[in-house]
């Protein structure tokens, strides 16, 4: 399995410019959720979504946009770029245990990291 | 709102030394907490999970204990190597939904 995977690694933009960042993971995992880290701080979450056609906000959503039409990609967009969307991103998968709703491992990506000027 | 503490923010130790790292939640009613490791420029791997129901759990020469009551965890490193040099964060997952909430590491330097 390649397990969570992430592009691109590195990305600049300018101002009011729109990207998304792709992720996929192969481990037909039901969740998968977007962060963002910054520096001094714990990630936060900007989307996550709990299977394919169903998304939902996190502590952070302004500015991003997501889709999940299929289990194994999760799509972060990013609308109009601002600088204070500079930042590390990170994408994650998980599944749980049906009868306990407690959930398992998180497997997270490499990261993206953006720069925007 | 449920907030997670890892104190300190950094630590720097003799190769070789057993160390704990420290992580305290506001609440504890969570379902699980998590260990993970980060690498400079590198993503995250979960190092140990604990469910809600468990005291503790080992690999290797890592043992993570959980404390609702007390709204704390702690990590145990044993023997350390310069090679355990990263940040380790610890991320508690509060409900059903797999959302986890964040401390903001402990940046661990072990010198040779």
């Amino acid at each position: 399995n390649a397990g969570v995977t992430q592009t691109p690694k590195f990305q600049v933009l300018k101002t009011g410019q729109s990207m998304t960042l792709q992720c996929a993971q192969d481990m037909n995992h039901e969740y998968m959720s977007w962060y963002r880290q910054d520096p001094g701080m714990g990630l936060r979450l900007i989307h996550y979504s709990v299977g394919a056609g169903i998304t939902d906000q996190g502590e952070v959503p302004n500015g991003y946009n997501v889709s999940r039409s299929t289990t194994e990609d999760f799509p972060l967009r990013l609308l109009s770029a601002a600088p204070s969307q500079t930042s590390v991103y990170f994408c994650a998968s998980s599944h749980r245990n049906v009868h306990t709703l407690s959930s398992y491992e998180q497997y997270f990506g490499p990261g993206t990291r953006l720069t925007v000027t | 709102k449920q907030e997670v503490t890892q104190i300190p923010a950094a630590l720097s130790v003799p190769e070789g030394e057993n160390l704990v790292l420290n992580c305290s939640f506001t609440d504890s009613a969570i379902y699980n907490l998590q260990w993970f490791r980060q690498d400079p420029g590198k993503g995250l791997t979960s190092l140990l999970l604990i469910q809600s129901s468990q005291r503790e759990q080992t690999s290797g020469r890592l043992n993570a204990s959980l404390d609702k009551s007390s709204g704390r965890s702690t990590l145990y490193i044993a023997a350390s190597q310069p090679g355990d040099s990263a940040t380790y964060l610890c991320a508690v997952n509060e409900d059903s939904n797999y959302q986890l909430i964040w401390g903001a590491g402990t940046k661990l330097i072990i010198k040779p």
